[in-house]
């Protein structure tokens, strides 16, 4: 069965800084990988996704994030985190024959210092 | 961009009674999912649903849950005699064409069952 790990429950950056979030997944094949961001009240929302071909993903709001499958990571990154960007984020995986049964995470509690 | 859209908010229950959960996707799309959130554990698969059939389900989704698109744009997940266990966010998304297609989720639906 798949699984993913996000090591990180909180983490609190400053307003300006970089930020990664990590994801690791465990899986017999390539899956699909997204990351969602969930603000207060708010829906989860697609960041970006991976399916195949580059391993270095665009997302909105200047997020990427990097498909490694020697370490079975998915990471996210932002060169410049903003205090907007304070949310929780949640890595996902879905089997690559049924991309919306998605396997998540427990989800990364993103704070931001001004 | 467009939203989908599930009410109330928060539905308070007593054990046992049935409850019914709404949700209206975006309006052209075609695929239809229920997931949940119990607090402090992860974002749960639970059923898809395609032309008026469950598509997939997991092991969650057992003969106390169903789902149905009783009109042309509501999407519904009745649970006929709610435990305490029962208590959890429940997400509605949609996709228009596939499963490979992004999802939208709503903002979710906090079911309280006393």
């Amino acid at each position: 069965a798949q699984s993913v790990t996000q090591p990180d429950i909180h983490i609190t950056v400053s307003e300006g800084a970089s930020l990664e979030l990590r994801c690791n997944y465990s899986y017999g094949a390539t899956p699909y990988l997204f990351w969602y961001v969930q603000s207060p009240g708010q829906g989860l929302q697609l960041l970006l996704k991976y399916f195949s071909g580059d391993t270095l993903v665009q997302g909105i709001k200047g997020f990427e994030a990097e498909f490694k499958r020697s370490q079975s990571s998915f990471n996210l990154r932002k060169p410049s985190v903003h205090w907007s960007d304070a949310a929780e984020y949640f890595c996902a995986v879905a089997p690559n024959n049924a991309g919306n049964m998605l396997t998540f995470g427990g989800g990364t509690r993103l704070m931001v210092k001004p | 961009e467009p939203e989908v859209t599930q009410t109330p908010s928060h539905q308070v229950t007593q054990m046992g009674q049935e409850v019914i959960l709404r949700c209206v996707p975006i309006s052209n799309h075609l695929y239809f999912y229920w997931y949940r959130q119990i607090l402090g554990q992860k974002v749960e698969f639970l059923v898809s649903f395609y032309n008026n059939e469950i598509s997939e389900k997991s092991e969650i989704f057992d003969d106390q849950f169903s789902v149905e698109r009783p009109d042309g744009s509501n999407f519904t997940l009745k649970i006929r005699s709610t435990k305490l266990e029962d208590s959890a966010m429940y997400f509605c998304a949609s996709t228009k064409l596939g499963p490979n297609e992004k999802l939208f989720f709503g903002s979710g639906t906090q079911l309280s069952v006393l």
